[in-house]
């Protein structure tokens, strides 16, 4: 079974620019999450997705949205970037969303860096 | 608030060595607690999960408790081998948060031959 798939792997963008990050669980997985990694904040959750609806969300600015399509796949979106955006996001799937017993199965992440 | 605590920061051992890392929540009101490790530069690979009604779970040379009373799990590895070096770190989930991991800021750990 394939694993958790994130594209781009890396990204260079200049300030004020917008970013489309792109997570395909696996398959049968029907909820996504989404985590922002840095040296200084370390990970910290974004929003998870299921069915198509954001069930939860972090405590991030509203540049920061997704959503998730029909097939399961997920995108994130930052708009107006900032060099504070800089970091390694990551998308994590598993397949009961109700069931918290799951482990969470993380994709390699991409690298965002903004200039 | 869901507080994360992880104790080392960071820890370097010789090889062989059997070593424990520590975990420590502020909420004791968790499903679960799970452990992983990321490489650096990678993303996270999950090693053990512990259900909030269990006290251990075992994986090969991993072991992790929990004490959900104290708000604390450790993550012991035996045997340790340069292979094991990763950054380590532990996660919780809590109340209704559905999927959303609380983490620890993580135990970089080296193991040298």
């Amino acid at each position: 079974k394939a694993g958790v798939t994130q594209t781009p792997r890396y990204l260079i963008k200049t300030r004020g620019q917008q970013v489309t990050l792109s997570c395909s669980p696996i398959s049968g997985h029907r909820s996504v999450s989404w985590y922002q990694q840095t040296p200084g904040q370390g990970l910290q959750f974004l929003f998870e997705y299921f069915s198509e609806t954001q069930r939860n969300k972090g405590n991030f600015p509203g540049r920061f949205s997704g959503r998730q399509f029909s097939n399961s796949r997920s995108e994130m979106n930052v708009s107006t970037l900032e060099l504070g955006d800089s970091a390694l996001y990551l998308c994590a799937s598993r397949g009961n969303p109700g069931g918290y017993r799951e482990t969470q199965y993380f994709g390699p992440g991409t690298r965002l860096l903004v200039l | 608030k869901q507080e994360v605590t992880q104790i080392p920061a960071a820890l370097s051992v010789p090889e062989g060595e059997n070593l424990v890392l520590n975990c420590s929540f502020t909420d004791s009101a968790i499903y679960n607690l799970q452990w992983f490790r990321q490489d650096p530069g990678k993303g996270l690979t999950s090693l053990l999960l512990i259900q909030s009604s269990q006290r251990e779970q075992t994986s090969g040379r991993l072991n992790a408790s929990l004490d959900k009373s104290s708000g604390r799990s450790t993550l012991y590895i035996a045997a340790s081998q340069p292979g094991d070096s990763a950054t380590y770190l532990c996660a919780v989930i809590a109340g209704t948060s559905y999927g959303k991991l609380t983490f620890g800021q993580g135990t970089i750990l080296t193991v040298h031959p």
